[in-house]
């Protein structure tokens, strides 16, 4: 089963709200990570967790807050968002840090 | 910066035609390449993969071709259909990393 799990699949927030999202895995992967895709546009690397541990910061803004609480769950929190924040969310694993990733359905975030 | 770049931008070809999509890469340390496909509104799915120690690499209808000394590499789809209409992402990364180097991607569509 290569299935990550990604809710929910659709939120729309105003620019003082907090959320979180949410990425399950049970593949026993021990890297995870959070990617941001706009329209038209790959995928762009915001975090990476390996072995529950934050490896990779690609500089994003403090208002996005990825959490790892075990292995298995992958989540990032979003506090006062602008509305160029608005993209489609991804999450994935991979075994290790340097194999295949597979990608979950994603969270479409908008931001009001 | 390491870059991996992928043409055309958007492909149309006809049912039963072979789709060709390239990518050309510069960072010599790649050594994975992966080619994910993505359907509107849904995460990325890896479809086929290659190392450098191949040259071809065939999963039914989809073959990539890799060729080393030219950093060059490329996935076919024959006998293509409509439900083949997608954007596809060629991918590079090395063994020692965790960053998947996306290409801007290929908007395909076959038409009937």
């Amino acid at each position: 089963d290569t299935e990550v799990t990604q809710t929910p699949k659709h939120l729309v927030m105003g620019m003082t709200n907090k959320k979180s999202l949410k990425c399950e895995q049970h593949m026993g992967h021990r890297a995870m990570y959070w990617y941001k895709q706009k329209a038209k546009k790959p995928p762009e690397l915001m975090f990476v967790y390996s072995y529950e541990k934050l490896s990779i910061n690609e500089s994003v803004p403090s208002r996005f807050s990825p959490e790892c609480p075990n292995s298995s769950l992958l989540n990032l929190h979003l506090h006062a968002l602008q509305p160029e924040d608005s993209a489609l969310y991804l999450c994935a694993s991979s075994f290790q840090g340097a194999d295949t990733q597979y990608f979950g359905p994603g969270t479409r975030l908008t931001v009001l | 910066q390491q870059q991996v770049k992928q043409s055309p931008q958007s492909l149309i070809v006809q049912k039963g035609g072979i789709s060709i999509i390239n990518c050309a890469y510069e960072n010599t340390a790649f050594d994975y390449f992966p080619w994910y496909q993505q359907f509107p509104g849904k995460g990325p799915a890896l479809l086929i993969a290659i190392r450098p120690d191949v040259s071809e690499k065939k999963e039914g209808r989809f073959t990539i071709s890799f060729n080393k000394s030219a950093k060059q590499f490329s996935l076919h789809i024959m006998d293509s259909q409509p439900g083949d209409s997608a954007t596809y992402f060629c991918a590079a990364s090395e063994t020692s990393g965790s960053r998947l180097t996306f290409g801007e991607g290929t908007q395909l569509t076959v038409n009937p």
